[in-house]
């Protein structure tokens, strides 16, 4: 069974409207952590969020932030004001308890943002 | 500014060859990771290493091995290419707080094996 899933291929936004990319995640562990990477074409992959599983508040990052409702096992990115640079490939990822530090990663959602 | 780098960018191969994709870091990080990129299927975990001298089976370990003789260095080892090994091989390097600053990658090494 997946862990990380994201149900979104592709997608396609508008300049400076929000954006959110939906991630649902499956663990028994009480301790994870989820994140959000960004890969544009260009391949390198850019860290852009943290969530651990025990945060009350959803964690923020400029425009980024994480629609973390725990009960749904839901992750979603919230991009605001999206901007062209934002047209990009999104991985949601877990990692599972604090033992060690492997990192689960979904299937990714490719971003396309429209003048 | 910290980095992992990979030799090569990219790379073609014949099939049956000895291929070595190499991951060099600077930060002393303790844990290593290999993982190949596929569309639609995200990121899969082949390899990945605690220690020196240390290795552990990720989820798609088949056709693969790896050396870590030097805390910096984790090479991956496709003993005999195939052309279903061809794809987007990126290594990541964690201090081992990766649970609340994730991975910094490499640039990635896009193999093709003919």
């Amino acid at each position: 069974a997946q862990k990380i899933t994201q149900t979104q291929p592709g997608m396609f936004v508008q300049e400076k409207e929000a954006v959110t990319l939906d991630c649902t995640y499956d663990t028994s562990d009480p301790s994870y952590g989820l994140f959000w990477y960004k890969q544009p074409s260009s391949g390198e992959m850019i860290f852009l969020i943290y969530q651990g599983s025990y945060d009350q508040q959803n964690a923020t990052e400029g425009r980024y932030s994480l629609n973390f409702q725990k009960a749904r096992k839901s992750a979603n990115l919230v991009i605001s004001a999206s901007q062209l640079g934002d047209s990009a490939m999104y991985f949601c990822a877990m990692r599972e308890g604090f033992g060690d530090d492997k990192i689960i990663f979904g299937k990714g959602t490719r971003l396309h943002i429209l003048p | 500014d910290v980095k992992v780098t990979q030799s090569s960018r990219y790379l073609v191969k014949r099939t049956g060859e000895k291929v070595f994709l190499e991951c060099v870091q600077d930060m002393d990080h303790e844990n290593m990771f290999w993982y190949r990129q596929d569309p639609g299927l995200g990121l899969r975990l082949i390899y990945f290493s605690y220690d020196v001298k240390m290795k552990e089976k990720g989820d798609i370990p088949e056709g693969y091995s790896v050396s870590r003789e030097k805390k910096e260095r984790f090479s991956l080892i496709l003993e005999s290419a195939s052309t279903n090994q061809t794809s987007m091989y990126l290594c990541a390097s964690s201090s081992g707080t990766a649970g609340f600053y994730g991975y910094t990658f490499g640039s990635g090494t896009r193999l093709t094996v003919v």
